[in-house]
């Protein structure tokens, strides 16, 4: 089975950082996905990890350790427009399983 | 069309009615998906196809059926539906065989059953 785990919610200020951890248990494993998804939306890619180590895209960062089952995704300089869920998922067999989501609110 | 459409947005389907919903991309993907997103469960996969004329099951499979006649078209049909299938439906596409197998969402169909 599939067991995929991140915080329900998060809040932070705008212009601080907010790191959202996911850790997973997966059958396999062939990368993990981070999505962003604004209320009412769908979801949009957002980073790839399938080595470990850092990935760094402007603002947004994702960290993956396939020994600890473990990423996270780092949110910098944060804006209102970031309040957002962000969705973790295991790419299997190019099958994605999606952790439940995480929903961060930037408070000004 | 540009990237993947899905139709209708929104429905209101009485219990026991058969319903379609519909998905088109146009990027040429190989592979595309049916997902449910609901309240504190996350996406969660119904149905794939990894290349026209081939369907495989996911998750939470079951009171669906889709079909996958050419690479554009993957519809997800409730053959009668119950109201535990109130929910947000996602289709996806993405090209198998790539690296980062990138999917790409429609933006979603809202169905209530009553």
């Amino acid at each position: 089975g599939q067991n995929i785990d991140q915080p329900t919610e998060m809040t932070a200020t705008e212009g601080a950082i907010v790191q959202i951890n996911c850790t997973y248990q997966t059958s396999g494993f062939n990368g993990l996905f981070w999505y962003q998804q604004h209320a009412g939306e769908a979801p949009t890619f957002l980073s790839y990890n399938v080595l470990d180590g850092l990935e760094e895209k402007g603002r947004f960062s994702s960290f993956l350790s396939r020994s600890k089952g473990y990423s996270y995704l780092l949110l910098k300089e944060l804006q209102m427009k970031d309040s957002a869920s962000y969705l973790c998922a295991v790419n299997n067999d190019y099958k994605l399983s999606f952790g439940a989501g995480t929903t961060v609110t930037v408070r000004a | 069309i540009a990237g993947i459409t899905q139709a209708p947005t929104s429905q209101i389907l009485a219990a026991g009615r058969r319903m379609t919903l519909r998905c088109t991309q146009d990027m040429r993907h190989n592979a595309m998906y049916w997902y449910r997103q609901d309240l504190g469960l996350g996406l969660r996969l119904i149905h794939y196809s990894n290349t026209a004329g081939t369907t495989g099951k996911g998750e939470v499979p079951d009171g669906y059926s889709v079909s996958r006649a050419n690479t554009d078209d993957f519809p997800l049909t409730l053959a009668s539906a119950v109201p535990s299938q109130t929910s947000v439906y996602f289709c996806a596409s993405s090209r198998v065989g790539e690296a980062a197998n990138e999917q790409f969402f429609g933006p979603g169909t809202r169905l209530t059953v009553l």
